[in-house]
């Protein structure tokens, strides 16, 4: 597609459950990005990918979450065991280079509204 | 670690210009992104900084100092759909964002 492409849009789960969130990057787009974003907050940095794999994973927040990456493409985001504080906006991007070796921008999907009950 | 810090909001007359502050202490710095955001969209990018001075885009201009670690973001002839957040993220091989400061334009 045109642009990035996150799945699902709204997801609402009860605590506990396991959730699986998607995100389709640009076409030959190499680095992807996770953030978070809270109600009124700024986003919040979770992981990123160059190529398949993951140089930095410091912003995970607790070993709940995990991320994949296969084929250079299609992103899922895992987050295990959900607790009420993991409810946010999910944002990916994606960029043709990793941001800090060239001056590219990062280009957002819409998210996934996750909400935990 | 990163602290980076803009005005939480603004409200301006439609027509006028505003201007957008954004202070930054990183421990990397390879340039500086300026993102809008609507509320409940996903953020879209509007300007990118990486050598000091000004860099204008029709309606927006952004500025840099990296020696003041500051930039700032201009939006002129101030227009209803100009109401959004606006993120000001400083590039260290990945971004990191500051809360955004949200800007309404009044009639």
């Amino acid at each position: 597609g045109a642009g990035v492409s996150q799945s699902p849009s709204n997801k609402v789960t009860e605590k506990g459950k396991d959730v699986e969130l998607r995100c389709d990057p640009i076409s030959g787009h190499t680095a992807l990005y996770w953030y978070r974003q809270s109600l009124g907050q700024g986003l919040e940095f979770l992981i990123y990918f160059q190529g398949n794999s993951a140089p930095d994973k410091s912003g995970l927040p607790s070993d709940r979450f995990s991320a994949e990456r296969t084929g250079g493409s299609v992103s899922t985001l895992t987050i295990q065991r959900t607790q009420q504080e993991d409810s946010a906006v999910y944002l990916c991007a994606s960029s043709l280079e990793t941001v800090g070796t060239a001056n590219q921008p990062q280009h957002f999907g819409d998210g996934t509204r996750l909400s935990i009950l | 670690g990163q602290n980076i810090d803009q005005p939480t909001e603004m409200t301006a007359t439609e027509g006028a210009i505003v201007q957008i502050n954004c202070t930054y202490q990183t421990s990397g710095f390879n340039g500086l992104f300026w993102y809008q955001q609507h509320a409940g969209e996903a953020p879209t990018f509007l300007s990118y900084n990486v050598l000091d001075g000004l860099e204008e885009k029709g309606r927006f201009s952004s500025f840099l100092s990296r020696s003041k670690g500051y930039s700032y973001l201009l939006l002129k002839e101030l227009q209803m759909k100009d109401s959004a957040s606006y993120l000001c993220a400083v590039n260290d091989y990945k971004l990191s964002f500051g809360a955004g400061t949200t800007v309404t334009v009044r009639a």
